[in-house]
């Protein structure tokens, strides 16, 4: 079984709607992260939880929601897309500092999300 | 705030030949990451890089990290088909609270 799971694989949406991207773990890690990727940009950090707690904004915020509801779920929300935010999302975690036996705050992703919006 | 950029954004490569991928950073980043992600897939952790000096070794590809110099690299020994994919670096965690900022990725396509 994934250790990190998204759902949907893929999303078609027009623009205006509202849209839920969904991630959970079993990994029992502490820190969750949502990214978006577009061609020639890399990953770039929307927003990020580092426990139930704590949610902060990343890079690129603006339009988007989350929601930690427990430590294994971490979702992301669209409250109206737009066709910009047609790209792929995906959700990572990592263990807290400290406790990741020497490899620092490595990220483990899920298996990503395409979202197309009309 | 740390940016990070790689070169060369693509790479065509024959089998058998070595090449490396440079991934320099702005400001201090106690640590860097190397992610591999093949078409239409997640991304694969490859390397974790701790420490100036630290060298990492998988394989075919060999990473190291200069902090001094704001400078990582892959190095790819004697390339073959199957290493065909996008190579990401990425800076932060530690005293950047967790997050990482990404490069652009490498696209690497190696042809017989």
């Amino acid at each position: 079984d994934a250790d990190v799971t998204q759902t949907p694989r893929n999303r078609i949406t027009k623009t205006g709607k509202r849209i839920m991207l969904e991630c959970s773990q079993t990994k029992g890690h502490d820190r969750m992260y949502w990214y978006r990727q577009d061609p020639g940009l890399g990953l770039r950090l929307i927003y990020y939880s580092f426990d139930v707690k704590d949610i902060n904004k990343g890079e690129i915020s603006d339009g988007y929601s989350v929601s930690r509801q427990a430590q294994a779920k971490f979702s992301l929300s669209l409250e109206s897309a737009i066709p910009n935010q047609t790209a792929l999302y995906f959700c990572a975690t990592s263990d807290s500092e400290g406790s990741t036996g020497g490899r620092g705050n490595e990220q483990f992703f899920g298996p990503g999300t395409r979202l197309t919006v009309l | 705030e740390l940016k990070v950029e790689q070169n060369p954004l693509f790479l065509s490569m024959q089998e058998g030949k070595n090449y490396t991928i440079y991934c320099n950073y702005s400001t201090t980043s106690d640590r860097l990451y190397w992610y591999r992600q093949d078409p239409g897939k997640s991304l694969e952790s490859l390397f974790v890089l701790l420490s100036n000096g630290a060298v990492k070794q998988e394989g075919r590809l060999m990473a190291s990290l200069d902090t001094k110099a704001r400078l990582s690299t892959l190095h790819i020994t004697a390339a073959v088909h199957d290493l065909s994919a996008t190579y990401f670096c990425a800076g932060g965690g530690g005293t950047s609270y967790g997050k990482l900022t990404f490069g652009q990725g490498t696209i690497l396509t190696v042809h017989p």
